[in-house]
């Protein structure tokens, strides 16, 4: 696709339950990475996958997230026994190429509230 | 570890007038400096990004941004708003190419008539 997309755009879910987040990177590109953005703060850093590999993963908050990257393209962030201050939207951005600036280009966001 | 500091959480400017917004960062190695900007329910657009060539960094949409590596600062600076400004802008910095970026915690702008 011409950007980065993400799916659902939102998502509401009931405190305890799983989600999934989808990201679809722009094609070619070998970095992808998640962030999570709080209302009114910066985006915050959760985890980098370069290729299939996650490269980064210092900003997962607890063992109730995890993310994949089976083929080195699609990715997914997993949220177990979600909590309400699990709130936020959450970005996936990805980037092309070892070497360079390596712009990071990201998608809109999806919107998870927790109730 | 690195941090980004961004003075002010919200800004407001009259059309026409000079738009300026704070970055300051500590960084134990020579950063990578970003400016993305926010629009509502939109992703992150990349304004510009200082990557140790020139200190005076120019953007889209008449941006532009100084790098000041003994105040370390990177404003950013656009001489005449216009209303389409108005959006959220973010500083970021990151260690190296490639790296997860760090992000202040943002500056609203709003651009009055």
């Amino acid at each position: 696709g011409a950007g980065v997309s993400q799916t659902p755009s939102n998502k509401v879910t009931e405190k305890g339950k799983y989600v999934e987040l989808r990201c679809d990177p722009i094609s070619g590109h070998t970095a992808l990475y998640w962030y999570r953005q709080s209302l009114g703060q910066g985006p915050e850093f959760l985890i980098y996958f370069q290729g299939t590999g996650a490269a980064d993963d210092s900003g997962l908050p607890n063992d109730r997230f995890f993310a994949v990257r089976p083929e080195g393209s699609v990715s997914t962030l997993k949220i177990q026994r979600t909590e309400r201050g699990d709130s936020a939207v959450y970005l996936c951005a990805s980037s092309g190429g070892l070497a360079g600036t390596n712009e990071q280009f990201f998608g809109p966001g999806t919107r998870l509230t927790v109730l | 570890a690195q941090s980004v500091t961004q003075l002010g959480s919200h800004v407001s400017v009259s059309e026409g007038a000079l738009v300026l917004l704070r970055c300051n960062y500590s960084s134990s190695v020579p950063p990578y400096l970003f400016w993305y900007v926010q629009y509502p329910n939109q992703g992150l657009q990349l304004l510009l990004k200082y990557t140790s060539a020139a200190t005076l960094v120019k953007g889209i949409n008449g941006f532009e941004a100084e790098f000041k590596k003994s105040e370390t600062s990177f404003h950013l600076t656009k001489p005449s708003a216009h209303m389409s400004d108005a959006a959220e802008y973010f500083c970021a910095v990151s260690k190296a190419a490639g790296n997860k970026l760090t992000f202040g915690g943002g500056t609203r702008v709003l651009v009055k008539p």
